[in-house]
């Protein structure tokens, strides 16, 4: 199976801050199979980006998502107060993996 | 709107039979995988696997294969995850998740809201 390993665990920002998520694969990810969620407390992940930059529809473009080899980032140009959450990266070329998250918290 | 609402939290004991539903609105339920996924507190996910309502072919992670059953119902909509015999350690949130478009392999796009499924003695 493919792991994934998310970093930082916990990301300390104020708003209209930079955020820069990593998500690294043991392997190499099939198709460019990746994709990112947020999940905030009490509510269901929502679908961000896919196929590693495409956003999903209604997400707005402070959204980004790159790959340089094995390693996916998710960047939030500038953090507005509901981009407070947890987000996961996923696999879906072979099966579905997630990481295990980044804390994005207030500073 | 494309949605998917799940059945409401369970508490049962161990050793009891369970079966939690997902039903989907908004689009042709037949022709959409839906992936059902575990989340344990404070913890990330785990696939449990996926069923294509429109012919009932399912897959199975290895590490919940013979623990749980999926099921489809497609004249109404609704896929259910299955347990024969519970354990405390099958409590967890669990997921229903339609994938973002009509391939074996894609994202998960519309998702339930989740039930909880407490086992206790």
């Amino acid at each position: 199976d493919i792991v994934l390993t998310q970093s930082p665990g916990t990301l300390s920002l104020s708003p209209g801050e930079r955020a820069t998520l990593t998500c690294r694969a043991s392997q190499s990810v099939r198709d460019s199979s990746l994709a990112w969620y947020q999940q905030k407390p009490g509510q269901p992940p929502r679908l961000l980006v896919y196929g590693v930059s495409a956003r999903a529809t209604g997400i707005p473009d402070r959204f980004s998502g790159s790959r340089s080899g094995t390693d996916f980032t998710l960047t939030i140009s500038r953090l507005e107060p509901e981009d407070f959450a947890i987000y996961y990266c996923q696999q879906y070329g072979s099966s579905w993996t997630f990481g295990h998250g980044t804390n994005v918290e207030i500073k | 709107e494309e949605q998917l609402v799940q059945s409401g939290a369970e508490l049962k004991k161990p050793g009891e039979s369970l079966k939690i539903s997902c039903r989907g609105s908004g689009y042709n339920f037949a022709t959409y995988w839906i992936a059902w996924v575990r989340q344990m507190p404070g913890k990330s996910f785990e696939w449990i696997g996926i069923i294509y309502p429109g012919d009932s072919d399912t897959t199975y992670s290895p590490s919940f294969e013979g623990l749980v059953t999926f099921s489809a119902d497609k004249s109404a909509s609704t896929a259910f995850l299955e347990w024969h015999s519970l354990k405390a350690s099958d409590s967890a949130m669990y997921f229903c998740a339609r994938h973002l478009y009509g391939s074996r392999n894609a994202p998960a796009g519309p998702w339930g809201q989740g039930t909880l499924v407490t086992v206790s003695s």
